[in-house]
């Protein structure tokens, strides 16, 4: 069965500072692989997402993502953090099958400081 | 184009009420789902749909109702409220129900038991 686990709740950051947020999957067949943010009091936003075209991936914001196959990981990485990134991150992987669901990891706060 | 649109924001209910939440899309997305989210847990699939008429379970599917009577609307039920259903709520649409297909979230509705 596919999973998900994001390593830390809660990550710090000063402004200026690399961010990286990590996220393994568990997945018996090739996974799609997703990141949203979530503003305070808000939806989510999809940052970014991994389709097997290219392992690494892009995103909103000047996010991007490594797909790991060998580490089975997809962290998410900003070289400088602002301060309008603070927000709470979630790695989201979708079930085998043509079904769309998405399964969704705990969550990891940023926080970033001045 | 308002996206996903969900109502009310804020509701307080008393143990043994029941309600409706309601969701409506105006993106003519085939899918759709309703999670909640719990501080540390994630978000978790409560019921889906993959099209008019046709709703399924997810993870946590006890004491909601679902119905898809049109593409655009899939309120959740609340049969009688727990404290234990105190949460976060979002409905989410995709255009179908494949693997890479984005999920659009709406704002959330944040559901106090007492």
């Amino acid at each position: 069965a596919q999973s998900v686990t994001q390593l830390g709740s809660h990550v710090s950051v000063s402004e200026g500072a690399l961010v990286l947020l990590r996220c393994n999957y568990s997945s018996s067949v090739p996974p799609y692989l997703f990141w949203y943010v979530q503003y305070p009091n808000q939806g989510l936003q999809l940052l970014l997402k991994y389709t097997s075209a290219a392992t690494l991936v892009k995103g909103i914001n000047g996010f991007e993502a490594e797909f790991k196959k060998s580490e089975t990981s997809f962290h998410l990485t900003k070289p400088s953090a602002h301060m309008s990134d603070a927000a709470e991150y979630f790695c989201a992987v979708t079930l085998s099958g043509n079904t769309g669901k998405l399964i969704f990891g705990q969550g990891t706060t940023l926080q970033v400081k001045p | 184009n308002a996206g996903v649109t969900q109502t009310p924001k804020f509701q307080v209910l008393k143990t043994g009420q029941s309600m409706t939440l309601q969701c409506a899309q105006d993106m003519n997305h085939e899918y759709m789902s309703w999670y909640r989210q719990d501080p540390g847990m994630g978000l978790r699939l409560i019921h889906y749909s993959v099209g008019a008429g046709i709703t399924d379970q997810g993870e946590v599917p006890n004491g909601y109702n679902v119905s898809r009577s049109t593409t655009e609307d899939f309120p959740l039920r609340l049969l009688s409220a727990a404290p234990s259903q105190t949460s976060v709520y979002f409905c989410a649409s995709s255009l179908n129900r494949g693997k890479n297909t984005e999920a659009f979230f709406g704002q959330g509705t944040r559901l106090t038991v007492v």
